[in-house]
């Protein structure tokens, strides 16, 4: 089955800085990459997604990239705000709705 | 639009005890999905319901383990007996068939808060 990797677990960055989130996944028929924001108390909201027929997807503050050679993704977030500080989790699926995720990157900003 | 709710928020239980943990989705989404988070992993897949069938069920633990969804709206996982590896947080979502069209990606799936079960 699919496994995704996901690093760093803790992040620290000063408000305004950026924060990068890497993953990589095993299965080459992966082709569907969305990215979750779980803040205290609450599910898994979808923040991004990207899809294997494009490389790079922006909304905001946050950008995504993929490569499907090197088999990993990753988030970026710029000029982080304090309301950035949640646990991110990356995930990938093979399109049959069953979603693998990453073990969770729990991102602090500092004010 | 409400989301995805789940019942109860926490749940403790003592080994050997059986639990009961409800999943309603949003109002007509077909597919329904159960995942479960331990000890702060990754979260894992369990199930997958289209409608009332168990489209995928290949995350189940084991037999201690039975999901339903009668009806093909609200689901319940019943842990019984429950052992002290079953402790986490168990995560429902929902999403619509892809042909259900409007503003939703397809594959977008849309998470519940989650039940908080402790075994003691």
């Amino acid at each position: 089955g699919e496994n995704v990797e996901q690093h760093p677990s803790t992040l620290s960055v000063q408000e305004g800085d950026s924060a990068v989130i890497k993953c990589t996944y095993s299965d080459s028929a992966s082709n569907y990459f969305p990215w979750y924001k779980q803040e205290l108390g609450k599910g898994p909201q979808l923040i991004i997604d990207i899809r294997s027929n494009v490389g790079e997807k922006k909304d905001q503050r946050i950008a995504v990239t993929l490569n499907k050679t090197a088999k990993h993704f990753s988030l970026h977030i710029t000029e982080t705000q304090p309301e950035d500080s949640a646990v991110y989790f990356c995930a990938a699926s093979s399109g049959d709705y069953k979603l693998s995720f990453g073990a969770g990157t729990t991102v602090t900003v500092r004010a | 639009e409400a989301g995805v709710t789940q019942f109860p928020s926490h749940s403790v239980i003592e080994k050997g005890q059986t639990v009961t943990l409800r999943c309603d989705p949003i109002s007509g989404h077909d597919n329904l999905y159960w995942y479960r988070r331990v000890m702060g992993k990754e979260i894992k897949f369990l199930l997958h319901f289209v409608k009332e069938s168990k489209q995928d069920e290949s995350g189940m633990p084991n037999n201690r383990f039975l999901a339903e969804r009668t009806g093909g709206t609200y689901s319940t996982l019943k842990v019984q007996p429950a052992e002290l590896e079953d402790s986490g947080v168990y995560f429902c979502a929902s999403s619509p068939s892809n042909l259900a069209g409007g503003r939703t990606k397809a594959n977008e799936q849309f998470f519940g808060p989650g039940t908080r079960l402790t075994v003691l």
